[in-house]
């Protein structure tokens, strides 16, 4: 597709199951960015890759969160052992490169029975 | 480290009319980034316009403008001739030229009336 693609839309899921949320970057965008939105906290900062490698992952909240891009294309996100303070939206962001605009996905709606 | 305020949680506007949303931020670096992205319900986040701090001239987009202050650290968006449609959320943003992570501030959420 021409945009940021993300799945699921949304995922309901109960206290201390692991998930995993994808994203499909823009063709051709080498810089994929996470973020997470949440009432309490706003937008975040999760991870940034460029290429396949993570040269900031400063934004991770806890060792339970890790993301991994394989082939300088998709991401997947992947949250152990959730808690329901994981509950937010999930957006994932791709660019041309470093300093280049970020374009958005619709996000992943995450919730935590 | 650096950070974006938005003063101003909600904003109301008569269709056809003007309106002006705030944004404040802080940095101690000279080069960077702003921004304005726009959250419609369905979620996606979509860039409205964008400054280079480097550029004293004001960035403007067809509808929308801003109103960058430097030295007072000031970075506010005007929308022209409101729109039923520019009903959103409205996220104020920074980016370091050193880095690449955004960050935003808290939002502001525009009605339009009509």
């Amino acid at each position: 597709g021409a945009g940021v693609s993300q799945s699921p839309s949304n995922k309901v899921t109960e206290k201390g199951k692991d998930v995993e949320l994808r994203c499909d970057p823009i063709s051709g965008h080498t810089a994929l960015y996470w973020y997470r939105q949440s009432l309490g906290q706003g937008l975040e900062f999760l991870i940034y890759f460029q290429g396949n490698s993570a040269p900031d992952k400063s934004g991770l909240p806890s060792d339970r969160f890790s993301a991994e891009r394989t082939g300088g294309s998709v991401s997947t996100l992947t949250i152990q052992r959730t808690q329901q303070e994981d509950s937010a939206v999930y957006l994932c962001a791709s660019s041309t490169g470093e300093n280049q605009p970020q374009h958005f996905g619709d996000g992943t709606r995450l919730s935590i029975l | 480290a650096q950070t974006v305020t938005q003063s101003q949680p909600e904003m109301s506007v008569q269709e056809a009319e003007t309106v002006t949303l705030s944004c404040t931020y802080d940095t101690s670096e000279s080069d960077y980034y702003l921004f304005w992205y726009k959250q419609p319900p369905s979620r996606q986040m979509i860039l409205v316009i964008r400054q280079e701090a480097y550029k004293q001239q004001n960035a403007t987009e067809n509808r929308f403008s801003v109103n960058f202050q430097k030295a007072a650290k000031s970075f506010s968006l005007k929308i022209s001739d409101s729109q039923l449609g520019d009903a959103a959320m409205y996220f104020c943003a920074y980016r370091s030229v050193y880095g690449n992570k955004l960050v935003f501030g808290a939002g502001t959420i525009l009605r339009v009336k009509s």
